[in-house]
């Protein structure tokens, strides 16, 4: 499995909650990526990253930010959640290099 | 902008048989990337198997391999002597050489794999 890490891996909180998704790869990666994939569906691009300082919007629309100030990391904050945030969200990067997206193994969101 | 269909939302394969899976894409690029992603149950997703578009050989690698159609737009998982941890969400993936867009992936709605005894 590739190094790539994400905590917590389940989250329930409540409505209105500022959260924080973790997202850490020591694989020197300077591409990575959040999608969001609800239960039995498909994955939907909301962010990526080119490298350090660099963040864009995907293809699916997000009430979520993200950040990227040093190459491992790229955090995921919703300032305040709702259940229509409910939601697996997984996390990837790769290298330049190489076409193979390497991915965490997710954090399954809940709002209550 | 592409789109990647796969047909079966689920499959069932008797131990040590083969199974093919199916995934249909459509692009009006001529170089691009396939890739075939499992997802087993509360755990990672990970690599299967890529295709390179401008590669007329099919990738193999061990008991997985593809049947790689440009013409068609088809590129389908062949998985044999199918073990009971090929079990998982198989999903199909396209990515494009030019666009914008962090060279994401474009992913199918996926496959339930079940492998029975």
């Amino acid at each position: 499995e590739a190094d790539i890490y994400q905590t917590p891996r389940y989250l329930v909180i409540g409505t209105g909650k500022k959260i924080t998704l973790e997202c850490s790869q020591t694989m020197g990666h300077d591409k990575m990526y959040w999608y969001q994939q609800d239960p039995g569906m498909e994955l939907h691009l909301i962010h990526y990253s080119y490298g350090v300082n660099s963040t864009e919007k995907g293809d699916l629309s997000s009430e979520s930010t993200v950040s990227r100030i040093r190459t491992e990391h790229f955090p995921l904050t919703l300032e305040s959640a709702r259940p229509s945030h409910t939601s697996q969200y997984l996390c990837a990067s790769r290298t330049g290099f190489t076409d193979t997206q390497y991915f965490g193994p997710g954090t399954r969101l809940t709002v209550l | 902008a592409q789109t990647v269909t796969q047909s079966q939302p689920e499959m069932s394969v008797q131990e040590a048989e083969t199974v093919t899976l199916s995934c249909t894409y459509d692009t009006s690029e001529s170089d691009y990337y396939l890739f075939w992603y499992k997802q087993p149950p509360s755990r990672q997703m990970i690599l299967v198997i890529r295709q390179e578009a401008y590669k007329q050989q099919n990738a193999t690698e061990n008991r997985f391999s593809v049947n790689f159609q440009k013409a068609a737009k088809s590129f389908s998982l062949k998985i044999s002597d199918s073990q009971l941890g090929d079990a998982a969400m198989y999903f199909c993936a396209y990515r494009s050489l030019f666009t914008g867009g962090g060279n994401k992936l474009t992913f199918g709605t996926g496959t339930q794999l079940k492998v029975e005894l």
